[in-house]
């Protein structure tokens, strides 16, 4: 079964430092999207990627914050300077079309990233 | 911003009994409603969804109820099982309300043998 997978599994970095997460989404999807869960909060909508520019995004999406398909098929997340309140788990999902469609979105498993 | 909101953090459930959970909304924009399972070290999974403009969608022993007026749904798995044991959220979106899911915060159903 097609799956959406994430790298790296946990990233511990230093306050300040710059870290990308990669995603691979599902081949044959159109739509990617970034979420963010802070231990004991609700999973919350960073941003929406389609066709190559960014959809929909957040508040939490500020400028330190891109996002980019630099090929066919990954899809990064960057933090230009990260602070210790960007410690969370960070999620990839695709799907078929975009949301607001009643369509599936399929997430993969997650980058734990811790800041310290 | 509490658009979608589980009121019930846990909840636990006998092995064989009905599990009950809810979830309310207040954007009236919203036009699917779509519920995750999510195991520890996992990403969300997808296990129901329900238009708002139907009332009742089953599948197998997942069934999801919609109260429009009340702004409500819930989740109803029977027979519950041990392995239905994860975090349970409720997600909604709408073509007017953003190309993104909103989630509830999450109920943890604990089924015990």
């Amino acid at each position: 079964e097609p799956e959406v997978t994430q790298t790296p599994s946990h990233q511990v970095t230093q306050m300040g430092q710059e870290v990308i997460l990669r995603c691979v989404p599902i081949s044959n999807h159109l739509y990617f999207y970034w979420y963010r869960q802070i231990l004991g909060q609700k999973v919350e909508f960073l941003v929406s990627f389609y066709n190559n520019e960014i959809s929909e995004k957040s508040e939490i999406f500020d400028d330190q914050f891109s996002v980019e398909r630099p090929d066919g098929s990954n899809f990064t997340l960057k933090i230009r300077s990260t602070k210790l309140e960007d410690s969370a788990m960070y999620f990839c999902a695709s799907s078929v079309t975009g949301q607001g469609t009643g369509t599936e979105a399929f997430f993969g498993q997650g980058t734990r990233l811790t800041v310290v | 911003d509490q658009q979608v909101k589980q009121n019930s953090p846990s909840l636990s459930v006998q092995e064989g009994r009905i599990s009950i959970l809810n979830c309310d909304y207040t954007n009236s924009m919203f036009d699917y409603f779509l519920w995750y399972k999510k195991y520890p070290a996992e990403g969300p999974t997808f296990l129901i969804s329900i238009s708002s403009i139907k009332d009742k969608n089953e599948d197998g022993r997942f069934t999801v109820f919609l109260n429009k007026s009340a702004k409500h749904l819930s989740l109803h798995i029977v027979p519950s099982q041990p392995g239905d044991s994860a975090v349970y959220f409720c997600a909604a979106e709408g073509f007017n309300a953003g190309n993104m899911l909103t989630f509830g915060g999450g109920t943890r159903l604990m089924v015990k043998p």
